[in-house]
C-alpha cells in the first residue's frame, strides 16, 4: 500500500542534541512538507519542497535543517538552535505544490520530547 | 503567514444533532479549501475539499465556501460518537497550505 512512513514514532533527546526524523513515501508525490503542532494549536509550516535537490523555508524554519536529495525521502533535523523542539512533528506529501486538487497526505507523525 | 481562523470551541452536540463548523482566511487569492479530522494523538486525514462557492456534500458531511466573505463551514448531520474529534480548515497560497487552530468537537450519547 502506497503511503508515508515518519520513524521514530516516539523520540526523546537531551537538550543540546541534534536530532534527525525521517519521512519516506512511496505515493510518487513531487511535493513534500514539514509541520509542526503544539498543544492547542494548528499545524505550522517548517519547510517544503517542491521538487529534489530544492527547499523552501516554511514560517517557522529557524532551528530546523532539511534535505531533498531523492524524490522518496524528505528528513528533518530539528539543531540544538531550535527554542522549543518538543513538539508533534508531521510529515506531508501531495501530487503538486499544494495548489487546486492537490491536497496533502499525512505520515503518523513523530512525537519529540526535548528534556 | 496567511491568517485561517476557526471558531475556538470546545463544541458538544447530542447524538444525531448537527455539528457547524466556521473559518474565515485572509488572503482573497486562495483557491483551494480543506476540512481534516483529527482524532487525539493520531495525523490529520483529509475528510473534504471545496474550490468552487456553493455547498458540497459528501455523506453527512457538507462544506459551504463563500469567496466574498472568506467563509468556509463544515456541517456534519446526524453526528456520530465517532466524529468525536479536532476538525482542521487549511488555506492553500503560494502553493502551500495554512491551517487554523481546529474546532474540538464532542457529540454525546
Amino acid at each position: 500500500d502506497g503511503g508515508i512512513t515518519q520513524s521514530p514514532k516516539y523520540l526523546f533527546r537531551k537538550e543540546g542534541q541534534n536530532v534527525t526524523l525521517s519521512c519516506e513515501q512511496n505515493l510518487n508525490h513531487d511535493a513534500m512538507y514539514w509541520y509542526r503542532q503544539d498543544p492547542g494549536q494548528g499545524l505550522r509550516l517548517i519547510y517544503y519542497s517542491q521538487i529534489v535537490n530544492d527547499f523552501q523555508k516554511g514560517d517557522i524554519a529557524e532551528g530546523y535543517s532539511v534535505s531533498r536529495e531523492k524524490k522518496e525521502s524528505f528528513p528533518l533535523t530539528v539543531t540544538s538552535a531550535q527554542k522549543n523542539p518538543t513538539a508533534f512533528y508531521l510529515c506531508a506529501s501531495s501530487t503538486t505544490g499544494s495548489s487546486y486538487n492537490s491536497p496533502l497526505h499525512f505520515g503518523n507523525g513523530t512525537r519529540l520530547t526535548v528534556t | 503567514q496567511k491568517e485561517v481562523e476557526q471558531n475556538s470551541g470546545p463544541l458538544s452536540v447530542p447524538e444525531g444533532a448537527i455539528a457547524s463548523l466556521n473559518c474565515t482566511y485572509s488572503d482573497r487569492g486562495s483557491q483551494s479549501f480543506f476540512w481534516y479530522r483529527q482524532y487525539s494523538g493520531k495525523s490529520p486525514e483529509l475528510i473534504m475539499s471545496i474550490y468552487s462557492n456553493g455547498d458540497k456534500e459528501d455523506g453527512r458531511f457538507t462544506a459551504q465556501l463563500n469567496k466574498a466573505s472568506q467563509y468556509v463551514s463544515l456541517l456534519i448531520r446526524d453526528s456520530q460518537p465517532s466524529d468525536s474529534a479536532t476538525y482542521l480548515c487549511a488555506v492553500n497560497y503560494d502553493y502551500k497550505l495554512s491551517f487554523g487552530a481546529g474546532t474540538t468537537v464532542t457529540v454525546r450519547a
